[in-house]
């Protein structure tokens, strides 16, 4: 079956750096990949969506790319924020369910 | 934006006691929701694909008579969690697809902490 790994690991960085998340994902090749942010206690909310064809999707802040060929999609976070602190679930789309990796859960220091 | 309605957000329980969860499309119809289940620093894992007007579709190892989802309207699903156990104990959320868009975009409920004591 299919499986998507993202670290574990909380990645902790400084307000005004670069935060790069990593989601890595075997036995599947999803038409596209979709990244949601989480908050605790709280609902994913849809950040962005990447397809196969595209290399890398911005939206203000948050940039995506997408190897298929490394089965690997990067989730960017420039200019980090306190606010941006969240676990971020990286999630591939498989006939009509969508299946996500456990998180990683980002802390950003002032 | 799309709005999915959950409730009730938090529910403590006795042992034995049946739980139900609403799950309700605010602003667009939804003919198919889905349920899930997280641990604490896990993943959400795929509890079952609600279908409005007929079964609903559950996963492998999940019990559809421990677990029982009613559809009955485009905007309305419910998780019924039957003589709960604490080992039910967990975090449900459920998402739905706006029928009508082109996008494959989940929105999600504020999910429901269930503690079973």
């Amino acid at each position: 079956s299919q499986k998507i790994e993202q670290n574990s690991e909380a990645l902790n960085i400084q307000e005004g750096k670069t935060a790069t998340l990593t989601c890595n994902y075997t036995n599947y090749s999803p038409a596209y990949l979709q990244w949601y942010r989480q908050d605790p206690g709280r609902g994913p909310v849809f950040l962005l969506l990447i397809r196969e064809n595209e290399k890398e999707k911005r939206k203000e802040r948050l940039k995506v790319t997408f190897d298929t060929t490394l089965k690997q999609s990067l989730f960017h976070i420039t200019a980090s924020q306190p606010a941006d602190s969240a676990t971020y679930l990286c999630a591939l789309i498989r006939g009509f369910k969508t299946i996500f990796g456990a998180g990683t859960r980002l802390f950003v220091k002032a | 934006g799309a709005v999915v309605s959950q409730h009730p957000s938090r529910v403590i329980c006795k042992s034995g006691t049946s739980v139900k969860i609403e799950c309700r499309s605010l602003d667009f119809q939804a003919t198919t929701m889905f349920w899930y289940r997280q641990f604490p620093k896990k993943s959400l894992m795929l509890m079952a694909t609600s279908n409005e007007g007929s079964k609903a579709t559950y996963e492998q190892g999940v019990e559809k008579d421990k677990f029982l989802i009613n559809h009955a309207s485009l905007t309305l699903s419910t998780l019924t969690v039957t003589s709960a156990h604490p080992e039910d104990s967990s975090f449900y959320i459920c998402s739905a697809r706006d029928h009508l868009a082109t996008n494959e975009k989940l929105f999600f409920g504020s999910g429901t902490q269930l503690s079973v004591l």
